[in-house]
């Protein structure tokens, strides 16, 4: 079966400090990954798409950057944070159909 | 206007009610509809999968789809304290775009 390890769960930084996230999937291969972001009382916005290695699609223009410089890796990362980075950050892979996504158990970043 | 409208909540029923979720939209191409639910601190799963109008039962949820009213429902049957997390609607136009667009989510608590 599909798993995602999303890491850490929780974490705190401070303004204009990096970010690295990472996201590893197994029990697949060649997965189309996503990574979503979900502020509070608000839907999911998607970030970045990836069909493959080193091909990323951007969906918003942002301080952020996404990579995938493995199969089953997508990291999402920032160079300085803002404090509307803060957030939800989820990691999904399609199940079969774009609309049949699997969600990682997310990381909360609070910027402050 | 956003694409997708849902009640945030929260809606509070007692254990055994049935209870209705709904969400509008806008886009007429949307084709899918889904609906994910989202415990706490966790990641979405998806729970129904429908395509264009209609109807879809899988135990106690029953899904629609009135495409000429541009509304969709989820109906929770003999609700459980369990089913007590946030129901998001999601759906996209069947075209090549990658994107799935979310409503906000409703938050539903179930009393014992």
């Amino acid at each position: 079966s599909q798993t995602i390890h999303q890491w850490p769960a929780t974490l705190v930084q401070p303004v204009g400090s990096p970010l690295s996230l990472e996201c590893t999937v197994e029990g697949t291969s060649n997965p189309n990954l996503y990574w979503y972001r979900q502020a509070a009382g608000r839907g999911l916005q998607l970030l970045f798409y990836s069909v493959g290695i080193g091909q990323i699609s951007s969906e918003v223009p942002q301080n952020l950057s996404a990579s995938r410089p493995q199969d089953r890796q997508f990291i999402l990362s920032s160079k300085k944070l803002l404090l509307s980075d803060s957030g939800f950050y989820l990691c999904a892979l399609e199940q079969g159909a774009k609309e049949k996504l699997f969600f990682g158990s997310g990381t909360q970043l609070s910027v402050l | 206007q956003k694409e997708v409208e849902q009640d945030p909540g929260p809606l509070s029923v007692p254990e055994g009610a049935i209870v209705s979720l709904n969400c509008t939209y806008s886009n007429s191409a949307f084709q899918y509809f889904m609906w994910y639910r989202q415990y706490s601190r966790k990641g979405p799963e998806l729970l129904m999968y429908t395509y264009s109008s209609g109807n879809k039962e899988d135990g106690r949820f029953t899904a629609q789809v009135d495409k000429s009213s541009k509304y969709i429902s989820l109906f929770i049957r003999d609700s459980q304290p369990s089913d007590s997390a946030t129901y998001l609607c999601a759906m996209s136009g069947g075209d090549s775009s990658y994107k799935l667009i979310f409503g906000s989510g409703t938050r539903l608590l179930v009393r014992p």
